[in-house]
């Protein structure tokens, strides 16, 4: 299994809901990452978790809130978002770096979660 | 700064091979380039990666000069399903430990015409 799963695909929300997206994987990867992507511009980092904590945060509002329960899922909580937000979000994994000979650094990427914000 | 260099678009007919160029003047004696693409509405996807030596697996073939400022991008026989964006990325992925850091420029837009 060398997939990333991201679930809503589509999500439209309110600047006042709730909500979150999440991404699994069984590849056995320590290495998650959320990216977001608006419109023809390139996919930008916004967290990495390494080992289930956090270890990059790239300076994102606080209404963007990750979460990693385990080692295969990796939540993104949304609250109070602004019709800015409204982007396509992307989730990789990737083996972790430690042990360099073994990876290719290769990131597996999810088919990202579109969102808008109304 | 930006640490790579690329067209913004590209045209390349079926059936024709398509070279992608990138330019990575200012990289390290230890960083590697890696390519990836991204069909519309789709996630990236991992092409292939070199240090220094000529690589090729099942989906392209990557050239980089020997002084290592540039390199190409070669898919030998393009098809319509490789009409993408392609990015070019320069990093080192063995310092530290837990995650890789990629930084995503532009890229360049291939568009393969029948």
């Amino acid at each position: 299994d060398t997939e990333v799963t991201q679930t809503p695909k589509h999500l439209v929300m309110g600047m006042t809901n709730k909500k979150s997206l999440k991404c699994e994987q069984h590849m056995g990867h320590r290495a998650m990452y959320w990216y977001k992507q608006k419109a023809k511009k390139p996919p930008e980092l916004m967290f990495v978790y390494s080992y289930e904590k956090l270890s990059i945060n790239e300076s994102v509002p606080s209404r963007f809130s990750p979460e990693c329960p385990n080692s295969s899922l990796l939540n993104l909580h949304l609250h109070a978002l602004q019709p800015e937000d409204s982007a396509l979000y992307l989730c990789a994994s990737s083996q972790e770096k430690g042990r360099a000979l073994l990876n290719t650094g290769e990131l597996f990427f999810g088919e990202g979660s579109r969102l808008t914000v109304l | 700064d930006a640490k790579t260099t690329q067209p913004t678009s590209m045209d390349c007919a079926e059936g024709r091979a398509a070279n992608l160029p990138c330019n990575h003047s200012t990289i390290s004696g230890n960083e590697y380039v890696y390519w990836y693409r991204q069909i519309h509405s789709q996630g990236p996807q991992y092409i292939i990666h070199g240090l220094k030596n000529n690589e090729t697996n099942e989906m392209a073939s990557l050239i980089i000069t020997e002084d290592r400022k540039s390199s190409t991008l070669i898919l030998p026989h393009a098809t319509l399903r490789d009409t993408a964006v392609y990015y070019c990325i320069v990093t080192y992925p063995y310092s530290g430990a837990g995650s890789y850091q990629l930084t995503f420029g532009k890229g360049t837009k291939l568009s393969v015409i029948p």
